[in-house]
């Protein structure tokens, strides 16, 4: 059963706007999560982090946004730009305990 | 160099037959983890060893088996390969800094299973 779901497959994106990359989960004890990004031929490579604790965390043009009550995660990207192409993964854990991943949503970002 | 090696990067084996995928890390941490990543699934956990001496399994640890030969290595094995392990295999390590911590992927290992 798949405990943390990002239900866009891909997003295509022109340069320069935001891209929102979405991702929900169902276990109400996770109490950190993480974006990750992979390019092809590459391991996925930390990008940004969330403690319950806020509900929101930024880092350039990276801000990840936390909605408890609605177990809804999110990345914004603002401006996006070509290299951000890739595909980001969400990811959940509890306790310090096993990170549970999405599946993943492929970004294009159109220049 | 890269902090946390796979090998090999791309490997073509026969059903029935046994094998290793090699991890190396550079960075010191303490934890390893071995995952896969089907098309549609994400990544799933296989097994994970928080020190030389620990070793738990994950999600999806039939079929494979584990070794961490050293603080640096961890290897994951198939003992008689079947098609439906055709995957492609992360290797990645992290720090023990509390619950708050950041997992370092290696470049990954394309099994094709025939």
């Amino acid at each position: 059963d798949q405990q943390v779901k990002q239900n866009s497959p891909s997003l295509s994106v022109q340069e320069g706007r935001i891209s929102i990359l979405n991702c929900d989960y169902t276990n109400s004890m996770f109490d950190y999560f993480l974006w990750y990004k992979k390019y092809p031929a590459e391991g996925p490579t930390f990008l940004i982090s969330i403690s319950s604790i806020k509900d929101k965390n930024e880092d350039g043009r990276f801000t990840v946004f936390l909605n408890k009550s609605a177990k809804h995660l999110s990345l914004h990207i603002v401006p996006s730009q070509p290299g951000d192409s890739a595909v980001y993964f969400c990811a959940a854990s509890a306790a310090g305990n096993q990170f549970y991943f999405g599946t993943g949503t492929s970004l294009t970002v159109i220049p | 160099d890269a902090d946390v090696t796979q090998t090999p990067r791309n490997r073509i084996t026969k059903t029935g037959k046994r094998i290793m995928l090699e991890c190396s890390q550079t960075k010191g941490h303490d934890r390893m983890y071995w995952y896969r990543q089907d098309p549609g699934l994400g990544l799933q956990l296989i097994y994970y060893s928080f020190d030389v001496k620990d070793i738990n399994k994950g999600e999806i640890s039939d079929g494979y088996s584990v070794s961490r030969q050293a603080q640096a290595k961890f290897s994951l094995s198939l003992e008689s390969a079947i098609p439906n392990q055709t995957a492609l295999y992360f290797c990645a390590t992290s720090d023990s800094q509390g619950w708050q911590e950041t997992q370092y992927f290696g470049p990954g290992t394309r099994l094709l299973v025939l």
